[in-house]
């Protein structure tokens, strides 16, 4: 059974700080990772992808995947008030037409 | 012009009453999904459409009847509500369902069901 596992805070961080977001999940064969941040009463919006072992960068945000530890985190750098959010860790499954699994989300607060 | 857009935004209906939720996409995408999420923020995936065609029906009661006339559309009907229907339910399409598939989804804005 696929299980995608976050821990679901709150997570306050202070403003300009590093936020660390982090996830892990079950199956092996999970071939893509995504984060989404959701504000309260809105739908997820894609924030980052990563399919390959490291880092990858996108401005203020990092992901990093770790396959031999099933593990994937997402970095977000100089923190803003405008970043607190619910943030989803979704991966894909390889060897068919799976959709996303998702984490249950971390509720991200950044403090002025 | 929206990407993924659903109708109703807010749907509030009595138990044992049949509704349908309606999603359109204009990105071209060939895979369109329903995903409900509820009250804890869970989302989880209910259904899955690739150009017309069921790909994923993941347990959920046969109340529930998705409906794709072509790949730009994928409603949701569902029968005899019950309580426990009460949630946001989200439509999303993505460019493909192949197994190293690097593209995530786009989601509708929600539809947020009530049932009373």
């Amino acid at each position: 059974q696929k299980e995608v596992e976050q821990n679901s805070g709150p997570l306050s961080v202070p403003e300009g700080a590093i936020a660390s977001l982090n996830c892990t999940y079950s199956d092996r064969v999970s071939q893509s990772f995504f984060w989404y941040r959701q504000y309260s009463g809105k739908s997820p919006e894609l924030i980052m992808s990563i399919y390959s072992n490291g880092d990858k960068e996108d401005g203020r945000f990092t992901a990093q995947l770790n396959k031999a530890s099933q593990y994937v985190s997402l970095l977000i750098r100089d923190s803003q008030p405008s970043d607190s959010a619910t943030y989803l860790c979704a991966v894909r499954v390889g060897g068919g037409a799976d959709g996303l699994t998702f984490g249950k989300g971390t509720h991200l607060i950044i403090q002025p | 012009d929206t990407a993924v857009s659903q109708t109703p935004k807010y749907l509030v209906t009595q138990m044992g009453n049949d509704k349908s939720i309606k999603c359109e996409q204009n990105l071209g995408h060939d895979t369109m999904y329903w995903y409900k999420q509820d009250s804890k923020k869970f989302l989880k995936i209910m259904f899955s459409y690739n150009n017309k065609e069921l790909i994923i029906n993941e347990t959920v009661p046969n109340r529930f009847s998705p409906k794709s006339p072509d790949k730009a559309h994928l409603n949701l009907h569902i029968n005899s509500l019950e309580l426990g229907d009460s949630a946001v339910y989200f439509c999303a399409s993505s460019p493909s369902t192949q197994w190293n598939s690097k593209y995530g989804y786009t989601f509708g804005s929600g539809t947020r069901l009530t049932v009373v």
